[in-house]
């Protein structure tokens, strides 16, 4: 089984509609990422959180929002999309240090209509 | 202000060497990580630098010259199976990842 899981895989949804992206740990890290890739772009941090309690706005909040249900998940959500969210999404987990290696999700692949 | 930077494609035979740079510009810096992505597929964590000098894992080695703002991976005995993107990420003064937009290596028979 994966140590971090995303769900769902592949989403094509309509421009307006609200959608919800989770990510799911077995690794017991505390950190926990949400990023997404676009092509010619490297990855860039949407939210980060260290714990639980903590939750911390990356490069690229706008339009989005995340929950940190417990340490071994941490859901993103898009409250409107719109077509310049799609991309590809990945969540990341690291232990307690940043200069620990993060792991990564297989990521979600999204399309707004 | 900070900035990372690093080949857009590469190609290279297989058996052969190849060497992938990557060039960055930062106030603080905290390492440099090297990852592998195959297409449609998570990154993995390949290495991770703090210091001046070589770091070997095998086929692999990573080398850093914080003097320079210049790092490399260099890949030895290549396979089919090395094709793929290799993104170059530092940690900034906050202990912020910054990445590099990644450099498309495609391996040749």
């Amino acid at each position: 089984d994966a140590d971090v899981t995303q769900t769902p895989r592949n989403r094509i949804t309509k421009t307006g509609k609200r959608i919800m992206l989770e990510c799911s740990q077995t690794k017991g890290h505390d950190r926990m990422y949400w990023y997404r890739q676009d092509p010619g772009l490297g990855l860039r941090l949407i939210y980060y959180s260290f714990d639980v309690k903590d939750i911390n706005k990356g490069e690229i909040s706008d339009g989005y929002s995340v929950s940190r249900q417990a340490q071994a998940k941490f859901s993103l959500s898009l409250e409107s999309a719109i077509p310049n969210q799609t991309a590809l999404y990945f969540c990341a987990t690291s232990e307690g240090e940043s200069t620990q290696p993060q792991h990564f999700g297989d990521g979600t692949r999204l399309s707004i209509l | 202000g900070q900035n990372i930077d690093q080949p857009t494609e590469m190609t290279a035979t297989e058996g052969a060497i190849v060497q992938i740079n990557c060039t960055y510009q930062t106030s603080g810096f905290n390492g440099l990580f090297w990852y592998q992505q195959h297409a449609g597929e998570a990154p993995t964590f390949l290495s991770y630098n703090v210091l001046d000098g070589l770091e070997e894992k095998g086929r692999f080695s990573s080398f850093l010259s914080r003097s320079k703002g210049y790092s490399y991976l260099l890949l030895k005995e290549l396979q089919m199976k090395d094709s793929a993107s290799y993104l170059c990420a530092f940690l900034d003064s906050n202990y912020q990842l910054i990445w590099g937009a990644g450099t498309k290596l495609i391996i040749k028979p």
